[in-house]
């Protein structure tokens, strides 16, 4: 069975563009997950789908993000316009039933650069 | 105050050593628990899920503390593979399932 999927691996852009980040979530799980990492800094919580909706985007930096997730499968992190404090590791996760404990699955992430 | 506190070591130690990291949670609502780990510019993966009643999977054993807000990851006879960064992981209780994370235990495993 095929994991969360990335893409792009990496992107290298500049202050002020324009990045959209892609994420395919396990096949059948419902719940989709975005966190961050920062150099320096703890892995943090960005948002969560539940199918299509957002469940929770209490983690969202700024609306310079813009996350979605249309017909509940792959889910799409834009951010515009970039700045340099956005350079970092998008990770993506996915879970089943999104029950008290249950695993979540990381995808291997996205190596964003602003530069 | 960080929600959930470890020290980032790293921790150095031979093959076959035993070696325990510890982590602090702040918030006495958090419902659960877990250590992951992360290899190097890999993602998270999970460890094991941490109990009130301590468990044990192989050479690792996890235990929780409640009234001390305390979660704790032994290793036991340590082998080169278990260099990697271990990430303490806190769930609170609030119906959503975000993963509030510690900047992690960073171990190295000598020969």
């Amino acid at each position: 069975e095929a994991g969360v999927t990335q893409f792009p691996s990496h992107s290298v852009i500049e202050k002020g563009q324009t990045v959209t980040l892609r994420c395919d979530p396990i096949s059948g799980h419902d719940n989709l997950y975005w966190y961050r990492r920062v150099m320096g800094k703890e892995i943090k919580f960005l948002l969560h789908f539940v199918k299509e909706s957002k469940q929770d985007e209490s983690g969202m930096p700024n609306n310079r993000f813009l996350a979605e997730r249309t017909g509940g499968t792959y889910s799409t992190l834009k951010v515009q316009p970039a700045e340099l404090e956005d350079s970092g590791v998008y990770f993506c996760a996915s879970s089943l039933t999104g029950g008290a404990g249950e695993t979540q699955y990381f995808g291997p992430g996205t190596r964003l650069l602003v530069l | 105050r960080k929600e959930v506190e470890q020290d980032p070591g790293p921790f150095n130690v031979p093959e076959g050593a035993t070696v325990a990291f510890n982590c602090t949670y702040s918030n006495s609502a958090s419902q659960s628990f877990f250590w992951y780990r992360q290899d190097c510019r890999k993602e998270p993966k999970l460890l094991m899920s941490v109990y009130s009643s301590g468990n044990e999977d192989g050479r690792f054993t996890a235990q929780l503390n409640r009234a001390s807000q305390y979660i704790s990851l032994l290793i036991r006879d340590s082998k080169l593979s278990d260099s990697a960064t271990y990430l303490c992981v806190v769930v609170m209780n609030t119906g959503f399932q975000k993963l509030v994370f510690g900047t992690g235990t960073r171990l190295l495993v000598s020969p």
